[in-house]
């Protein structure tokens, strides 16, 4: 069974740092993982997905990279600013191919301070 | 484009009804989820639809809960005899389901609230 883990759970740091977020998961025949944003009350935003072929996957200050030998990935924010306040989740699929559900972490919650 | 809808956004009811949370998915897309957000628990995943049919409904927390997909579209989500402990978001989301590229997009989710 998947098992997701996202360190650290809270984090707040002055606006314009880089921050790194971290995930790691148990079962590492995935053929994807993403990446979520979740604002207070609302439903969850796709900010990235990679597949198992990549290493690394970018939008905009956004970075993510993944490593299934070792089970992790993270998430990689660059000159941070107030709007990235949210909470972040890490998502992997259940099974190896084709449609299934996702295993998420517990999320990272992130306060950037103006 | 339209994006996934869910209706009611909010939903209060009473101990023992019946609630009906209904989905509707991106146009296009083949594979249809429900999952449940509850405050302690995360976000644990209910069931899947891969066109109309659920390969797999043990993840469905009880026998209360039912889903059904017609017409490869819009998806409904029922619990019967509610209690308590059903109160949480429930999020759903679609996805195209392509071999090695299942990238699932959110609705709104429904806020239920059993008293």
């Amino acid at each position: 069974k998947q098992e997701v883990t996202q360190i650290p759970a809270a984090l707040s740091v002055p606006e314009g740092e880089n921050l790194v977020l971290n995930c790691s998961f148990t079962d590492s025949a995935i053929y994807n993982l993403q990446w979520f944003r979740q604002d207070p009350g609302k439903g969850l935003t796709s900010l990235l997905l990679i597949q198992s072929s990549q290493r690394e996957q970018t939008s905009g200050r956004l970075n993510a990279s993944l490593d299934k030998s070792s089970g992790r990935s993270t998430l990689y924010i660059a000159a941070s600013q107030p709007g990235d306040s949210a909470t972040y989740l890490c998502a992997a699929p259940n099974s190896g191919g084709g449609a299934d559900g996702l295993t998420f972490g517990k999320g990272t919650h992130l306060i950037i301070q103006p | 484009g339209a994006g996934v809808s869910q209706s009611p956004s909010n939903k209060v009811t009473e101990k023992g009804k019946d609630v009906e949370l209904r989905c509707d998915p991106i146009s296009g897309h083949t594979a249809l989820y429900w999952y449940r957000q509850s405050l302690g628990q995360g976000l644990e995943f209910l069931i899947y639809f891969q066109g109309n049919s659920a390969p797999d409904k043990s993840g469905l927390p009880s026998d209360r809960f039912s889903a059904e997909r017609t017409g490869g579209s819009v998806s409904t989500l029922t619990i019967q005899r509610t209690q308590q402990e059903d109160s949480a978001v429930y999020l759903c989301a679609s996805s195209l389901a392509r071999a090695g590229v299942n990238e699932q997009f959110f609705g709104p989710g429904t806020r239920l609230t059993v008293l």
